[in-house]
């Protein structure tokens, strides 16, 4: 069964400075890679993917992440967080015979200015 | 353009009623999925539906089902509320049903059972 573990269940940072959002996975097969951010009272808004070909994704608003097979990791970052990125991010698998998202427990990332 | 839209925004049901919870794709959109949010956890899937037909269901007891119409809009019914279905039930549209495909969340139904 897949699985999505974020370690961190918060995340610090200053304006400016660059951010990492943590998360592993475990899936059978290759992985189809997903970040979301939700913001307070809203649903989730798709940043970013991994499907296949370079370990890094690029995604809206600035945000990259770097898939890493062997520590099947996919971390979000971004090189300078702004106040406005602060909300709770979301990692999630899904394998390639699977209908459905599994998400991970969610990452909240405070940006102080 | 519209994105996914559910209804109401607000509920509030007692112990043993039931519910309806309604959503509305994004345009071309034919594939619509059901997810349960519980408070301080990552959301959890329920259903998806493709073309009308069920495609997948997560690990939820049989008082959760739900339908997809020919407009591909979809309902989210729940049987003999309990306590612990108060959540935000999110909604997801994606235009096919290939595994790669993102999927775009809407605001969602905060259902609360008292």
């Amino acid at each position: 069964a897949q699985s999505v573990a974020q370690p961190e269940d918060q995340v610090n940072v200053a304006e400016g400075n660059p951010l990492t959002v943590k998360c592993t996975y475990s899936v059978s097969g290759n992985p189809y890679l997903f970040w979301y951010v939700q913001y307070p009272n809203r649903g989730l808004q798709f940043l970013l993917k991994y499907i296949t070909g370079d370990n890094l994704v690029k995604g809206s608003y600035g945000f990259e992440a770097e898939f890493n097979k062997s520590q099947t990791s996919f971390h979000l970052k971004k090189p300078s967080a702004l106040v406005s990125d602060s909300a709770l991010y979301f990692c999630a698998v899904r394998d390639r015979g699977g209908q459905n998202f599994v998400f991970g427990p969610g990452t909240r990332l405070s940006v102080l200015p | 353009d519209a994105g996914v839209t559910q209804s109401p925004t607000h509920l509030i049901k007692t112990r043993g009623q039931h519910v309806t919870l309604r959503c509305s794709p994004i345009s071309g959109h034919k594939s619509v999925s059901w997810y349960q949010q519980v408070l301080g956890q990552g959301p959890q899937f329920i259903f998806q539906y493709y073309e009308k037909e069920e495609r997948g269901r997560g690990n939820f007891p049989d008082r959760f089902s739900a339908r997809q119409f020919p407009n591909y809009s979809s309902e989210l019914n729940v049987n003999a509320l309990l306590l612990g279905d108060s959540a935000l039930y999110l909604c997801a549209s994606s235009w096919a049903q290939g595994t790669y495909n993102e999927q775009f969340f809407g605001p969602g139904t905060r259902l609360t059972v008292l």
